[in-house]
């Protein structure tokens, strides 16, 4: 069975930083592609960061770009996301999700249970 | 506001079929397969339907999905009150200068 688990959530002043892990079991991490999605409280969903299942490529949302870092280690079966200069309006919670790189499309199919981000002074 | 649109609220009666809509693009939607969560409150997304019209092993054949165009549906048939809750959209964007996932703004579903 798929399982994500995330932590590292925190409150946070404004300005700082975080470091988000996920930790996989139950499938073969190296063939998965991974993503951060957040939800701030009461609204949608947003995409926040991608990473190719061997760490080549990544990309981010506008809203994070050069403030976020998305990373892995596929020796460890985990996934990461450094978040410098926080703002109020990163406050949400942050999910890890996956898709087998072979599924055909790059859209999450299995989701963590989410760890929840404040920023607030 | 979301790349790809959701009309923000839809209703049925228990037994009746709903569907809900979303609109994307020619970057997303239409040429990318799309994905479908179901969110009850206070939990984490659920994968509802996959690569446009596959359910994973689990869920109920009364749950859809289909696309047409830069349109994705979702069908919902013999409404339930356990299926009250937010329906997200999703799919790959192949934006050239930002590619990405593009979600819907989400359906707020009641049963009535």
């Amino acid at each position: 069975e798929v399982q994500l688990v995330e932590s590292g959530g925190a409150l946070v002043q404004p300005g700082g930083s975080l470091r988000l892990s996920c930790e996989a079991s139950g499938f073969r991490f190296a063939t998965y592609e991974m993503q951060w999605v957040r939800q701030a409280p009461g609204k949608g969903l947003e995409w926040v960061s991608y990473i190719s299942s061997l760490g080549y490529n990544t990309f981010y949302a506008q809203s994070v770009k050069g403030r976020f870092t998305i990373s892995r280690d596929n020796a460890k079966s985990s996934l990461y996301l450094q978040m410098n200069s926080l703002r109020a309006e990163d406050t949400a919670f942050y999910y890890c999700t996956g898709v087998p790189d072979n599924n055909g499309n790059s859209v999450p199919r299995y989701w963590g249970q989410g760890t929840l981000v404040t920023v607030s002074s | 506001q979301s790349v790809l649109t959701q009309p923000p609220s839809a209703s049925g009666t228990p037994g009746q079929r709903v569907t809900i809509s979303c609109s994307g693009g020619s970057s997303n939607i239409a040429v990318q397969t799309v994905n479908w969560y179901q969110q009850l409150p206070g939990t984490a997304p659920k994968l509802l339907i996959y690569n446009t019209n596959q359910r994973p092993s689990g869920v109920p054949d009364r749950f859809s999905g289909s696309k047409s165009g830069t349109s994705a549906s979702l069908a919902i048939s013999g409404l339930q009150s356990e299926d009250e809750a937010d329906y997200y959209c999703a799919a790959w964007d192949d934006n050239v200068n930002d590619p990405g996932v593009a979600f819907g703004g989400g359906t707020k579903l009641t049963v009535l």
